[in-house]
């Protein structure tokens, strides 16, 4: 069993829906990553939580410590928005991050 | 806005051969990490300097994988021989301060095929 798990794996959407990508993990964390990476290979941090909720246009990420699950969400979803969002973890006990294996979302028009 | 660079951006290979990747951290970061990830998998650490040291290579396959950063700014990591299974993508990132909440600012990567 992965220490990090998202789903879902791959996801299609049609332009304007609400979108919900899950990532659980089984470890203490410090922090957790919420990254987006495009076809072409490179990764852009989106990001970083230790606890409630950030916002960023129309990019909202949630974390629930007790729980261990954090939601990334996209409102008003755009095929621009086509990528792959990858979770990833920082446990408490290292400082080396630990990944999901991505959910590849397709927005079509 | 300052990036991390990497070069090359692809190499293809033959098994046995040497292959060395290059990447230039964000100026001023002290840390730098090397990832690789594999074709439908997330990235895994090979790698972590900070400065010129290093700090985590536990991953590292050093039997055939070295990675150095002589003067604590950029960084090579090299694959000798290559084997047909090193074929993926390989990531440099870097980071500001080495701390838990630091956040880390990933290159363009390079796509290596080995075959």
């Amino acid at each position: 069993k992965n220490e990090v798990e998202q789903s879902p794996q791959n996801l299609t959407a049609q332009e304007g829906e609400f979108i919900t990508i899950n990532c659980s993990y089984s470890v203490g964390i410090s922090a957790l990553h919420w990254l987006q990476q495009h076809p072409g290979g490179g990764i852009v941090s989106l990001f970083m939580l230790s606890s409630g909720k950030k916002k960023h246009g129309r990019l909202i990420a949630t974390i629930n410590i007790q729980e261990k699950h954090s939601s990334l969400h996209i409102t008003a979803s755009h095929p621009r928005d086509s990528a792959v969002y990858i979770c990833a973890v920082r446990e408490t006990s290292g400082s080396r991050l630990t990944f999901g294996e991505g959910t590849q979302l397709t927005v079509n028009p | 806005e300052a990036e991390v660079a990497q070069s090359p951006r692809y190499k293809i290979t033959e098994k046995s051969q040497a292959v060395a990747f290059w990447c230039d951290p964000i100026s001023g970061h002290a840390t730098l990490y090397w990832y690789r990830q594999i074709l439908g998998q997330g990235p895994e650490l090979l790698v972590q300097f900070q400065d010129e040291s290093v700090v985590d290579d536990s991953q590292l396959p050093k039997d055939r994988f070295s990675a150095e950063r002589l003067k604590g700014v950029d960084s090579t990591l090299k694959i000798q021989p290559a084997e047909l299974g090193d074929s993926a993508m390989y990531l440099c990132a870097s980071g500001n301060t080495g701390r838990k909440e630091e956040t880390q600012y990933f290159g363009p990567g390079t796509r290596l095929l080995v075959l």
